[in-house]
This record gives C-alpha cells, structure tokens and sequence, in this order.
C-alpha cells in the first residue's frame, strides 16, 4: 500500500503564469482534497473531487482549478500566478465514507517570483 | 462562522508534559483533530475525538473536549525532543467534509 504522493516536491514560477500540481491518492481511496498552506498559517481548504466531479470548494477564486482522473489521481491549477499564492499546497485523499480518516501528502512548495 | 484559535507558540522542558490549547466556534462540528508537521513536511494525523466524547487517550497524548465552551486541548506526556514541531488543532462537520484548520502552536523542547 502506498501512501499520498505528491510532485514535484518544489517548484518557482513567475508572476503571471501558470501551474500545475499533482497527486497520487492513497491506493483505494476515491475522495481527494486540496489545502493551501501560506507561511505561518494553517492550511486552507481548496476544493474537493469525488469520483471526478467537484464536491465543495472554498473561499478561492476561478483561476484554482482542478481535475479528478478516473484512477482517482487528481491536479490542481493555478492560473494567472500572484506572489501571494506562494504556498505549501497539500492534497489529502480518503475513501468516503469509510472509517479510516483521510491521509495527507508531504506537498508541493510552490514559490512565485 | 468558522474559526479555530490557538496560541502560536509553547516551550516545554524535556520530559515534562506540554498542553495545546484551541478553542472553535462552529458547534456542528462532530469530528476535532490534532495534527503534527515537523519542518518541510506534511501533516501527520495525532488524534481526533467526536464531538460527543469528553476525553480520548492514546499513549502518551490525551484530548480533553468541553463542548460547552468549545474547548479542545492536547497533552503530550513525557514529552521529548521528537515531539519538537507545528501542532494544529482543526474541526469538520462530517469525517468526509473540509478541515478546518487553526494557524497551529509551535512546540519547543527545551533540554
């Protein structure tokens, strides 16, 4: 069994463009959700995908996009990169409503110059 | 609304015990967990309590829960430099809904 992979592990880009970040659920697990973590906060709920479809999203804007692929591994797009979405952004994945909770990835860090 | 508060930083001296503090607002919240991050990595799952328990133990954590006052505490026993890291005290409506997740207490180990 494998845990939640995520890549890359780190990457810069530049104001303006755009990113996309990957994740690997943990093997059986059909849920994944996105957190932006920025410097010195707790992570902030992103969206979450359920079996492909969007299932709840929070409190950012269009240009954060995401895709859920039929093997439950999913992406998250950012679009339009400003310096403030630099950040720690960390997808979880569980099997929904499954006892086990969900289990966090290790993160991309993603710095906006 | 939402909001999970909790103090940014403790020092503890090895070996003796550390409570995290945290405090939420949102009283539908069934699941309230604590996790770890160490530095440069993800988050660890510690422990988490429903919200109709008063206390769980696990080893050397306890979690305290007063609902009434949305309180939440976590006690390390015995704690040692391993335990050195970011703790973040977090709620959800449901096992399967979002994480909402205070800004996390910064424990240090003192020898």
């Amino acid at each position: 069994e494998t845990g939640v992979t995520q890549s890359p592990t780190h990457l810069i880009k530049t104001r303006g463009q755009q990113v996309t970040l990957r994740c690997s659920s943990q093997s059986g697990h059909n849920t994944v959700s996105w957190y932006q973590q920025a410097l010195g906060q707790g992570p902030q709920f992103i969206f979450q995908y359920y079996r492909e479809e969007e299932n709840g999203r929070g409190n950012f804007p269009p240009r954060f996009s995401g895709l859920q692929f039929p093997n439950y591994s999913s992406e998250l797009n950012v679009n339009a990169l400003e310096l403030d979405d630099s950040a720690l952004y960390l997808c979880a994945s569980s099997l929904r409503d499954w006892t086990d909770l969900g289990t966090f990835g290790s993160g991309t860090r993603l710095t906006v110059v | 609304g939402e909001d999970v508060e909790q103090s940014l930083f403790l020092s503890v001296r090895e070996g003796d015990s550390s409570v995290i503090n945290c405090t939420y607002t949102d009283s539908s919240s069934t699941y309230l967990y604590w996790y770890k991050q160490e530095p440069g990595a993800g988050l660890q799952l510690l422990t988490y309590i429903f919200s109709n328990m008063d206390m769980k133990q696990d080893q050397r954590l306890t979690v305290l829960l007063n609902k009434k006052d949305k309180h939440l505490s976590l006690r390390i026993a015995d704690t040692q430099t391993g335990d050195s890291a970011i703790y973040f005290c977090a709620e959800s409506l449901n096992r399967d809904d979002k994480i909402i997740f205070g800004k996390g207490t910064r424990l240090h180990i003192l020898p």
